[in-house]
């Protein structure tokens, strides 16, 4: 079966790093996105990685290795609204998104 | 601004009553999608749409229905067959279906209760 691992939650202190991990298998892979969703509000994309490396916006970032089927989000320079949820979903073979339970991120003053 | 609007936001249904939540878009995007959302789960899909007039289901269509009579709605109808219906409920939308750098763009969501 196809499957999405990504931690529950997670606990970081303003203005630090978070790491925060994505592990899939799935038939096929057309690309892994990372989204954002706020408490009762709709998800917001925030990056797409289809080629193994890193990819680099602003304070986040994403890395796709697709030997391992791992990818990671980086959170730089924490900051209160970054208190989210955040969503792990692989693209599979036949284009459809399979998605993570998503992780909850609690940032600390 | 172009964007998704869902509505209602929040409803409440007795059980047995089937309720129709609305999705319309003006980004003139192809391709619709109806997501249920549960705590602890990912999202599953429901339903989609790549084009006016046809729809397939996801993996989870039982006791749920759908059309596509025009572009920028597909509103979905959560039936009495559905056993467990409370959820929070996600519309989204892409360009065009089968392309890996689809990004979603999502509605705010419509949150139903049954009582």
């Amino acid at each position: 079966g196809q499957n999405i691992d990504q931690p529950t939650e997670m606990t970081a202190t303003e203005g630090a790093i978070v790491q925060i991990n994505c592990t899939y298998q799935t038939s096929g892979f057309n690309g892994l996105f990372w989204y954002q969703q706020h408490a009762g509000e709709a998800p917001t994309f925030l990056s797409y990685n289809v080629l193994d490396g890193l990819e680099e916006k602003g304070r986040f970032s994403s890395f796709l290795s697709r030997s391992k089927g791992y990818s990671y989000l980086l959170l730089k320079e924490l900051q209160m609204k970054d208190s989210a949820s955040y969503l792990c979903a692989v693209m599979d073979s036949n284009y459809q998104l399979i998605w993570g339970a998503g992780t909850k991120l609690i940032i600390k003053p | 601004d172009g964007g998704i609007t869902q509505s209602p936001k929040y409803l409440f249904r007795k059980e047995g009553q089937n309720v129709t939540l609305s999705c319309e878009q003006n980004l003139n995007h192809d391709a619709m999608y109806w997501y249920r959302q549960d705590p602890g789960q990912g999202l599953r899909l429901i339903y989609y749409s790549q084009i006016v007039n046809d729809f397939q289901k996801g993996d989870i269509a039982e006791g749920y229905s759908v059309s596509r009579e025009k572009k920028e709605s597909f509103p979905l109808t959560v039936t009495s067959a559905q056993k467990n219906p409370t959820a929070f409920y996600l519309c989204a939308s892409t360009p065009s279906p089968g392309s890996g750098a689809n990004v979603l763009t999502f509605g705010a969501g419509s949150r139903l209760t049954v009582l």
